[in-house]
């Protein structure tokens, strides 16, 4: 079973518009942790935030902000005012401790940002 | 250099070549990656090396042998590859990989996009 669910394959927006991407886990374990990472042209994948599974509060970095709620197993991620340059695929990933070997990364969000 | 580096860049092979790919961190890391990437597919975990010792083989073929000397580097040794195997090649590394210290992100390189015609 996919563990790491990110339906939204692709999405356009206008710059400045503010966008969400979604991001849905599961995992029966109760220590976990969440990241989310950014993937541009350039084919890097940057790392963005980490997030435990015991720390529900939400963040915010300048334009970017994560909404984590463990009751709806969600990892939401919004971009605010986007710009051309937030166009890149955006993975979610989890890792567990049953299995912590690993990271489960999503399908990623490709984001078209137009000017 | 810094951070994780990865050569060659671009490969392109026949499917009776042997050629291997690089990966080097430079970020004290004790934990190394090779992944996946195929186009519109999920990032596929290949193996993971943890003190250079393998901890994980996600089922893969045989026709890629990892090798990691020490902990800084780590190698992927192809031969006989087919077609579907073009795909991105990601290396990561992280700090962890111990019981209780699995909070670490990973760190990335850049990419081999490999090509088996």
């Amino acid at each position: 079973a996919q563990k790491v669910t990110q339906a939204q394959t692709e999405i356009s927006v206008v710059e400045k518009e503010d966008v969400t991407l979604d991001c849905v886990y599961e995992t029966r374990d109760t220590t976990y942790y969440l990241f989310w990472y950014k993937q541009p042209p350039s084919g890097e994948l940057v790392f963005l935030i980490r997030r435990n599974s015991f720390d529900e509060q939400n963040e915010i970095s300048g334009r970017y902000s994560w909404n984590f709620q463990k009751s709806t197993s969600s990892f939401n991620f919004t971009i605010t005012a986007s710009q051309v340059v937030d166009s890149a695929v955006y993975f979610c990933a989890l890792r567990y401790w049953g299995d912590f070997n690993k990271f489960y990364f999503g399908s990623g969000t490709k984001l078209n940002v137009k000017p | 250099e810094t951070g994780v580096t990865q050569t060659p860049r671009h490969l392109v092979m026949g499917m009776t070549n042997k050629k291997s790919l690089k990966c080097e961190q430079h970020l004290g890391h004790n934990a190394m990656y090779w992944y996946k990437q195929s186009a519109k597919k999920p990032l596929e975990l290949m193996f993971v090396y943890n003190f250079k010792e393998q901890t994980e083989n996600n089922s893969v073929p045989s026709r890629f042998s990892p090798e990691c000397p020490n902990s800084s580097h780590l190698f992927l040794h192809l031969h006989t590859l087919q077609p579907e195997d073009s795909a991105l090649y990601l290396c990561a590394s992280s700090q962890d990989q111990v019981e209780l210290l699995f909070n670490n992100e990973q760190f990335f390189g850049p990419g081999t996009r490999l090509t088996v015609l």
